[in-house]
């Protein structure tokens, strides 16, 4: 897992709620990523950032919004919007060797 | 975009057997090809990758060979042991795209002793 820490790991919110993920990295990497991983599918970009205070959106960012006020931190916020928002989320930085975070698993009932 | 398709979804080898799992991309643009170990539950480790000036990486008993012309890539896991058990991502992207990756469905490997 490298310098990338995802808190919590465990995450529970009822429908309807907003909900933060943590993401911080102490390896000076410029660019951070947000995928998302469903049961036996492959990971899916949500959002990614090259710098601070920009980020694109990927391929899959309807529900979810993100910011990057500093180098270390790109935290995702899961939006009531998101249909289906439970999912295994993992963050990475790293601009081609992207390395990731633990990783944190939210269930939304 | 970038369509990355991964075979086979399973893999089920003796211990000390070889594995390989190969993936297939469609953007002749892309350049770099990372493999990925996740062990269950865990975030994945970057294993081995390869650029496209590059035909053939190892590293110890893990190899990656790369077919520009036919578009696909793949992983050799030589000796296999238990701690080999895992799901491996394949990755492709363009160095221009500042690393938005495109993964494979994933291949879950089953060492048995």
């Amino acid at each position: 897992d490298g310098g990338i820490t995802q808190s919590p790991k465990y995450l529970f919110r009822k429908e309807g709620q907003n909900v933060t993920l943590s993401c911080e990295q102490n390896l000076n990497h410029d660019a951070m990523y947000w995928y998302r991983q469903d049961p036996g599918q492959g990971l899916r970009l949500i959002y990614y950032s090259q710098i601070v205070n920009d980020f694109q959106k990927g391929d899959i960012a309807e529900g979810y919004s993100v910011s990057r006020e500093k180098k270390e931190s790109f935290p995702l916020t899961v939006t009531s919007a998101q249909k289906n928002p439970t999912a295994f989320y993992l963050c990475a930085s790293g601009n081609y060797e992207q390395y990731f975070g633990p990783g944190t698993r939210l269930t939304v009932t | 975009g970038e369509n990355v398709e991964q075979h086979p979804s399973t893999l089920s080898v003796q211990e000390g057997d070889s594995a390989v799992i190969k993936c297939t991309y469609s953007d002749s643009a892309s350049n770099y090809f990372p493999w990925y170990k996740q062990e269950l539950g865990k975030g994945p480790q970057l294993i081995i990758d390869i650029r496209s000036n590059v035909g053939e990486k190892k590293d110890q008993r893990i190899a990656v060979t790369l077919n520009k012309t036919a578009k696909h890539f793949s992983l050799h896991i030589t000796e296999t042991q238990p701690e080999d058990s895992a799901v491996y991502f394949c990755a492709a992207s363009k160095t221009d795209s500042w690393g938005k990756l495109q993964f494979g469905a994933g291949t879950q490997v089953v060492v048995t002793p």
